[in-house]
């Protein structure tokens, strides 16, 4: 599986638009994007995840450049409940060896 | 309600004593995986299934074993603990082209 290239870290002000880069240039055709975030030490809980196009849930936005070699995660609107470690993964369909890198701190200052 | 269910949460424990920490999920998923997660650093993955005897290794399998004789269950061994494994442990299960569900996570201790 692909690996992924995150900055250790970013701010963002409540009510703000937070984006979160992502880099992932060694992706495969058949590998999709996963959105992962981590609040304190508490499992994982999935944000999105897409392959191609972009995709948007009730949580956040994701775009994906045309070589798929990198992607954002938006936040449209982040709360203090956002602030958690986002991670970026890239993974077959049938997810099998999973690698999640150290992710993205992200802080939302009121 | 869907989960992934970890035991214990938390284990205090001494060297060379073997231990198991049980992983079980109620959505009927074929791919189970084990993660560590050290302070600090992300999650790293120890070993995964794709279905019933299929595992393998991931990146960390090292002082682990792992098995799956019934498609729920994924239980992680520790067969001579040793303080290194002192760690933040993930069990995940998930189906086919679907995102993981993790547990809640099992704080391993060992001294």
């Amino acid at each position: 599986d692909a690996k992924t290239t995150q900055p250790p870290s970013m701010d963002c002000a409540e009510g703000r638009a937070a984006n979160l880069p992502c880099n992932h240039s060694t992706i495969s055709g058949n590998e999709y994007v996963y959105w992962y975030r981590q609040i304190h030490s508490q499992g994982p809980q999935y944000i999105i995840h897409g392959l191609k196009n972009n995709e948007t849930n009730e949580m956040a936005s994701l775009i994906i450049t045309e070589d798929r070699k990198s992607s954002t995660l938006i936040l449209p609107h982040a709360t203090l409940r956002d602030t958690a470690v986002y991670y970026c993964i890239v993974l077959r369909d049938y997810a099998g060896k999973s690698t999640f890198g150290d992710g993205t701190t992200l802080t939302v200052k009121p | 309600e869907a989960q992934v269910t970890q035991n214990p949460r938390y284990l205090i424990t001494v060297t060379g004593k073997k231990l198991t920490v049980t992983c079980s999920q109620n959505m009927n998923h074929e791919y189970m995986s084990w993660y560590r997660q050290d302070p600090g650093l992300g999650l790293r993955q120890i070993y995964y299934s794709m279905n019933v005897e299929v595992t393998d290794k991931g990146d960390v399998p090292e002082g682990y074993k792992v098995s799956r004789k019934e498609k729920r269950n994924f239980p992680l061994i520790l067969e001579s603990p040793s303080p290194n494994q002192t760690s933040l442990y993930f069990c995940a299960s998930s189906s086919r082209g679907e995102p993981q569900h993790f547990g809640d996570g099992t704080r391993l201790s060992i001294l």
